[in-house]
């Protein structure tokens, strides 16, 4: 079946450190889209990619690091510049033709401890 | 940036009633699409509801249906015959943007 695979679900990590939230699609998608889900409010737009070797910041990318190197891979690394990286992450991708239905992963859980 | 605003953090209905969660949006274009997402416990992202702006019907989809007021850019959700199984998280979402969300507890 088709679907969107994001990997670790949860995870754990020391101040300081870098880490890195895989999502892979099946789903032959083009654009792709990482989201931050916080306690109490909704998805913040991360970064997005609209094609191969190309994205763009969306509205809290600050801390943040992406690549496109693949059609079906978007990693999202949390750098130690994120100042508060516990949340919720979601990766989302939109199909063609472009109807603007995000099918989503079912998320990474970062936790700095 | 397009904005989306949810002004109801948080709801609760009475199971078989109905209830109407509110949205309203900003954007100068002419033509788009607007979302409601549920996400129960699971925190699975589900779609609800689409409804594209240049069709004048408002969507419906079994129980679920939409009160879309593009002048007013106003997207509202109605749930009829709750169940306890829509209980959950309902964000309203435009061009890639997504309100604060709508807890809503049905209750038996």
């Amino acid at each position: 079946d088709g679907g969107i695979t994001q990997s670790p679900k949860y995870l754990f990590r020391k101040e300081g450190q870098n880490v890195t939230l895989s999502c892979e699609q099946n789903l032959n998608h083009d654009a792709m889209y990482w989201y931050r889900q916080d306690p109490g409010q909704g998805l913040r737009l991360i970064y997005y990619s609209q094609i191969v070797n190309d994205f763009q910041k969306g509205d809290i990318a600050e801390g943040y690091s992406v690549s496109r190197e693949k059609k079906e891979s978007f990693p999202l690394t949390v750098t130690s510049a994120q100042k508060n990286p516990t949340a919720f992450y979601l990766c989302a991708s939109i199909g063609r033709p472009n109807t603007g239905e995000l099918f989503f992963g079912e998320g990474s859980r970062l936790t700095v401890l | 940036a397009q904005t989306v605003t949810q002004s109801q953090p948080e709801m609760s209905v009475q199971e078989a009633e109905t209830v109407t969660l509110s949205c309203t949006y900003d954007t100068s274009e002419s033509n788009y699409y607007l979302f409601w997402y549920k996400q129960p416990p699971s925190r699975q992202m589900i779609l609800v509801i689409r409804q594209e702006a240049y069709k004048q019907q408002n969507a419906t989809e079994n129980r679920f249906s939409v009160n879309f007021q593009k002048a007013a850019k106003s997207f509202s959700l109605k749930i009829s015959d709750s169940q306890l199984g829509d209980t959950a998280m309902y964000f309203c979402a435009f061009s890639m943007r997504f309100g604060a969300g709508t807890r809503l507890t049905v209750k038996p």
